[in-house]
């Protein structure tokens, strides 16, 4: 199963709060879980990324947090401000393979 | 002094067309990609080239064919084209030994009417 589930689909919040952007997996070969941030009109960029040995990876105001047995990760973007508007996508990596497996995106709005 | 460049930005067409989409990149990468996105968002690889040889393809109707004349540049051509080519296309580059660290191109959005 290469699937990666997403979730939700679009998400809305004030200034200030923790928007959280959740992903599921199935296949334990994935080794690698990036998350990418496009604008309107712009190319994903990579934002933050997690291996499955580490819990929790935090750059900045945006923060991974892993879930090995449960084949969860997430996104959780502290202090939010309305230039975090944009699409976030979570995406999976095989073990020596460079063909990612991204999730369906989340389209976040933060007002100010 | 863009990273990852591609031309057109966009591209109007007809059916049955042929067009070409490039891309550029001046990272110093030696690993470039191509990637669908549809209409709704969703992100595919098509293709990835190391060294100027395909090392990823992706089910892709052969209509598509990647072309690379340098490590420094992946071209697009899309014969024949179809209604559901439409799309944006990215382009993406990376080291070959830190290939999870893909920098992409601003997309192309080709539309077939």
């Amino acid at each position: 199963q290469q699937q990666v589930k997403q979730s939700p689909q679009s998400l809305i919040v004030q200034k200030g709060g923790i928007p959280i952007i959740n992903c599921a997996y199935e296949n334990t070969a994935f080794d690698y879980f990036p998350w990418y941030q496009q604008f309107p009109g712009k190319g994903p960029a990579l934002l933050i990324a997690i291996r499955p040995d580490v819990s929790e990876k935090k750059e900045g105001r945006f923060t991974i947090s892993f879930n090995k047995s449960a084949k969860q990760f997430s996104l959780h973007i502290m202090d939010s401000q309305p230039g975090d508007s944009a699409t976030y996508f979570c995406a999976a990596f095989f073990g020596g393979s460079y063909i990612p497996t991204f999730g369906r995106g989340t389209s976040l709005i933060v007002h100010p | 002094d863009t990273a990852v460049s591609q031309t057109p930005k966009y591209l109007v067409t007809q059916m049955g067309n042929d067009k070409s989409i490039k891309c550029e990149q001046n990272l110093g990468h030696d690993t470039m990609y191509w990637y669908k996105q549809d209409s709704k968002k969703f992100l595919k690889i098509m293709f990835s080239y190391n060294n100027k040889e395909l090392i990823i393809n992706e089910t892709v109707p052969n209509r598509f064919s990647p072309k690379s004349p340098d490590k420094a540049h992946l071209n697009l051509h899309i014969n024949s084209l179809e209604l559901g080519d439409s799309a944006v296309y990215f382009c993406a580059s990376s080291h070959s030994a830190r290939g999870h660290e893909q920098y992409f191109g601003p997309g192309t959005r080709l539309t077939v009417t």
